[in-house]
């Protein structure tokens, strides 16, 4: 059974925080993207990696990095957390050339 | 940034009431369609993932269509039950860079009233 695993299911944060959301998969996919979902907004690719050390920026990449040290963790650094960063993120992996992508079951993040 | 649009935002029908979904999608590049079902507190689930045009694929009540030359598909659903009440999102994958990004649309929600 294939899974991608998210650290947290629920975070809350303080504005300023340096935050970490880290993401595990057991399929030894190449390929793994960090979305975020907002109402009326649909899920918004922040950064991907399709291999170890190497990542492109999504659609929304202003406020966040990543780092990809090992082929099945992909971590997304919020590095001074605000209030406008609270919402769900979803990661994903797929193999390379895809098609079908594997998500967690998402993190919701509250920055107060 | 590609863009990826569904319709409607949202739908509410009644238990029984069949109904159906458009996803538009930029036909350039154009690698693959997925449609996910994301219900509340769970990871999306990939219902299918379709790369030729004219594909028709079927799970159950549910299946979609493909037109890759115009950028479109429908996922209809047959007798809707309460428990196909979730956000539908269709994705996008096309080439380009160093690996296929899936872009995805903003989701119908729909709500099956018993």
């Amino acid at each position: 059974d294939v899974k991608v695993t998210q650290s947290s299911r629920y975070l809350v944060k303080r504005t300023g925080e340096k935050v970490f959301l880290e993401c595990v998969q057991d399929m030894d996919h190449e390929n793994m993207f960090w979305y975020r979902q907002d109402p009326g907004l649909g899920l918004r690719l922040i950064y991907f990696s399709y291999d170890v050390k190497m990542k492109e920026k999504g659609d929304i990449p202003e406020g966040y990095s990543v780092s990809r040290e090992k082929k099945e963790r992909f971590s997304l650094i919020l590095e001074s957390a605000s209030t406008n960063q609270t919402s769900m993120y979803l990661c994903a992996s797929s193999p390379v050339g895809g098609p079908e992508a594997f998500f967690g079951q998402g993190t919701r993040l509250t920055v107060v | 940034i590609l863009n990826v649009e569904q319709s409607p935002q949202s739908l509410h029908v009644q238990e029984g009431d069949s109904t159906n979904f458009t996803c538009s999608f930029p036909s350039s590049n154009f690698y693959a369609l997925h449609w996910y079902r994301w219900e509340t507190a769970k990871s999306p689930e990939a219902l299918f993932v379709m790369t030729l045009n004219g594909d028709e694929k079927k799970k159950g009540r549910i299946s979609a269509t493909l037109n890759t030359k115009e950028g479109y598909s429908y996922l209809y659903i047959k007798g809707s039950q309460p428990e196909d009440s979730a956000t539908y999102l269709c994705a996008s994958m096309n080439y380009g860079g160093a690996t296929n990004k899936l872009i995805f649309g903003t989701g119908t929600l729909l709500a099956v009233q018993p």
